[in-house]
């Protein structure tokens, strides 16, 4: 089992709608966690990181994390074609404050089709 | 103020020679991360440095090394290559360990191909 799972897609929706993508992981001791977006030959951009159960909003992105259920989840709400790329979702095992391992999931392509 | 740095951009190699990228950090920052990343196994963690000291280190044969200087400026070296070490290597640079991942930022990347 890998140790963070993400569907690999690839995810279509259409322009304006809500785009939902998943992340499992398997270290119950993980304790924050991170999704970053990719575009094609690009390095990760950092767009939303969550610590706590529960939700968190910024602008039209919705972190949702459920430790008992070891699950992660990103909302795009209002999707536009700028969104395509790829998802990555990343778990820092040991901490926020430890040192940089973040593990990786395998990414979500996500496409938004006009 | 200026991102994180890497050099050089794209490099092709052949199979057994060696290989060294550079990293120059974000201006005051000290920790310096190297992450690999493959259409096959994903993106992944390859070793952090603060302090010219290694402080973490991910699942890779000791073929690839890094080091960090006094000035924060990291090398990483992959020694006797294979095909399979085609990849982007990406650097991310923080100002300290004890900040969370958030507030690490990655480079652009080199793209390296091995034939």
């Amino acid at each position: 089992q890998k140790e963070v799972e993400q569907n690999s897609g690839p995810l279509s929706v259409p322009e304006g709608a809500i785009a939902s993508l998943n992340c499992t992981y398997s270290d119950r001791g993980s304790q924050s966690f991170f999704w970053y977006r990719q575009y094609s030959g690009k390095s990760p951009e950092l767009i939303m990181f969550i610590y706590s159960n529960g939700d968190k909003e910024d602008g039209r992105f919705t972190a949702q994390l459920n430790k008992a259920s070891q699950y992660v989840s990103l909302l795009i709400r209002d999707s536009q074609p700028s969104d395509s790329a790829t998802y990555l979702c990343a778990v820092n095992s040991a901490g926020g404050t430890s040192y940089g391992k973040l593990t990786f999931g395998q990414g979500t392509i996500l496409t938004v089709h006009p | 103020k200026a991102g994180v740095t890497q050099t050089p951009r794209y490099l092709i190699k052949t199979r057994g020679q060696q290989v060294t990228l550079s990293c120059s950090p974000i201006s005051g920052h000290r920790s310096v991360s190297w992450y690999q990343q493959t259409p096959g196994q994903g993106l992944q963690f390859l070793f952090e440095y603060f302090s010219e000291t290694q402080r973490n280190k991910g699942n890779f044969p000791g073929r690839f090394s890094g080091r960090q200087f006094s000035n924060s400026r990291s090398e990483m070296n992959v020694s006797t290559l294979e095909l399979g070490d085609s990849a982007l290597y990406l650097c991310a640079s923080r100002y300290r360990p004890g900040q969370g991942a958030e507030t690490q930022y990655f480079g652009p990347g080199t793209r390296l191909l091995v034939l």
